[in-house]
């Protein structure tokens, strides 16, 4: 199985303030078509999970350009311009390049 | 809309079997591979099954295989998940979703293992 390994696992921020959040696997994430099926997703209290981002750096549908990813093969990341708060939550990462694996999630709060 | 509806949660004992549920609506449901997911109470998101678009390929978690097992009906675009042998470990919110990358999910079904 794949690890993804996320960092931090909580984070509080500044409304305004850009964040970061960096996801790790255990191999390379890009597979032999010369696509990387990884994705972010944000859990806001209570609620479902929402996609953000595939494919390491596409916006979902309505996603705010506020939110970017970038990376390649092991090391990806996630960043949030400027903090909003309605960006409070759990952010997870997700590869599916094998049988689906999740980070363990960081919680984002808003100082 | 896309909407994934579940149903079929509850509270059961060790060692029962239960059957989720999930109604698809808004997008052509026999063209993409489904997902079923869950979240322990205070814990992160696991994947648990997923299936091809024609219920001829299914693949599962490790802890769940040979007690759970993943179908689906394109005539009724739903979504299925026997849940048999169940342990105290799969008490969680079972979440329907669409994709083998996941882009959609639905509000999620509570299912309890408890004596």
């Amino acid at each position: 199985d794949i690890v993804m390994t996320q960092t931090p696992l909580s984070l509080s921020v500044t409304p305004g303030q850009p964040a970061s959040i960096s996801c790790k696997s255990s191999e390379s994430l890009l597979n032999s078509g010369g696509k990387t099926y990884f994705y972010w997703y944000l859990q806001r209290p209570g609620q479902s999970p929402q996609l953000l981002i595939y494919e390491i750096s596409s916006r979902f549908s309505g996603v705010p350009d506020r939110f970017s990813g970038s990376g390649s093969g092991t090391d990806f990341t996630l960043k949030i311009s400027r903090v909003e708060a309605d960006d409070v939550g759990v952010y997870y990462c997700m590869q599916g390049k094998q049988l689906p694996t999740f980070g363990q999630g960081t919680k984002v709060e808003i100082k | 809309e896309v909407q994934l509806v579940e149903s079929g949660g509850g509270l059961v004992q060790p060692g029962g079997s239960l059957r989720l549920s999930c109604a698809a609506s808004g997008f052509t449901f026999s063209s993409k591979w489904m997902s079923w997911a869950r979240q322990a109470p205070g814990k992160g998101l696991e994947w648990v099954a997923n299936i091809k678009q024609d219920g001829s390929e299914g693949n599962y978690v490790d802890s769940v295989k040979g007690r759970f097992t993943i179908s689906r009906d394109n005539a009724k675009n739903s979504l299925y998940l026997q849940m048999n042998s169940l342990r105290a470990a799969d008490t969680a919110v079972y979440y329907c979703a669409r994709g083998w990358g996941i882009d959609i999910w639905g509000q999620g079904t509570m299912v309890t293992v408890s004596s």
